[in-house]
């Protein structure tokens, strides 16, 4: 069965910290993966990884993918309250033709002034 | 910009009603589905389609059906809503192996 993890659950964190996010994953077929965030509405799209050992950044978010070891970390450098959000990571197990995803179940991060 | 509309944010029914939720994209979008998401246990794909009239059953599609007669609209239905279909439902649309873009979600209760 396809799955994925995300670790922590939770975290809390202050103003200006720095925070690593995890996403680790069991797929038959990868083909990419995908980070959102969730505020109090829709999952919003921040990155798509498909290769290897290639940082993807925008702003102070960024994010790598290692295939090897089938995993995925996001980074967020010098928080803000802004980014107080679910953080949610997804894995795209190409099962022929059907472009369903598999979603962790989020990494809630509160980032307190 | 892509947009995904529900009909509705919050929703109030009671046990043994039949229960529409709408999605509506614009980006003529092939695929569309239907999440719900719980706290935790996170998303959890019902249904999903690939095409006008075609629908496929995603991890958890017992007490729910689809019906997608027009490529922008996908509708969830619940035949005999029951309390633990309390949930957030999300819909989402993707074109081919993009990334899937959500609507706003629709709270419902089911009393």
């Amino acid at each position: 069965e396809d799955k994925v993890v995300q670790s922590p659950l939770s975290l809390v964190v202050h103003e200006g910290d720095t925070v690593t996010l995890n996403c680790s994953y069991e797929v038959t077929n990868f083909r990419s993966l995908l980070w959102y965030k969730q505020e109090k509405k829709a999952p919003t799209f921040l990155f798509m990884l498909t290769s290897s050992g290639i940082e993807k950044k925008s702003g102070r978010l960024s994010s790598i993918l290692d295939k090897k070891e089938l995993f995925s970390i996001l980074n967020i450098t010098a928080t803000q309250t802004g980014d107080s959000a679910v953080y949610l990571c997804a894995v795209d197990p190409y099962q022929g033709g059907s472009e369903k995803l598999v979603f962790g179940k989020g990494t809630k991060l509160t980032v307190n002034p | 910009d892509v947009k995904v509309t529900q009909s509705s944010r919050y929703l109030v029914k009671r046990t043994g009603e039949k229960v529409f939720l709408e999605c509506v994209q614009d980006m003529d979008h092939e695929n569309m589905f239907w999440y719900r998401q719980d706290p935790g246990l996170g998303l959890r794909l019902i249904y999903f389609s690939y095409d006008v009239k075609m629908k496929e059953k995603g991890d958890i599609p017992e007490g729910y059906s689809v019906s997608r007669e027009k490529k922008e609209r996908f509708s969830l239905i619940l035949e005999s809503a029951s309390t633990n279909q309390t949930s957030m439902y999300l819909c989402a649309s993707s074109f081919g192996t993009s990334e899937q873009f959500f609507g706003p979600g629709t709270r419902l209760t089911v009393l």
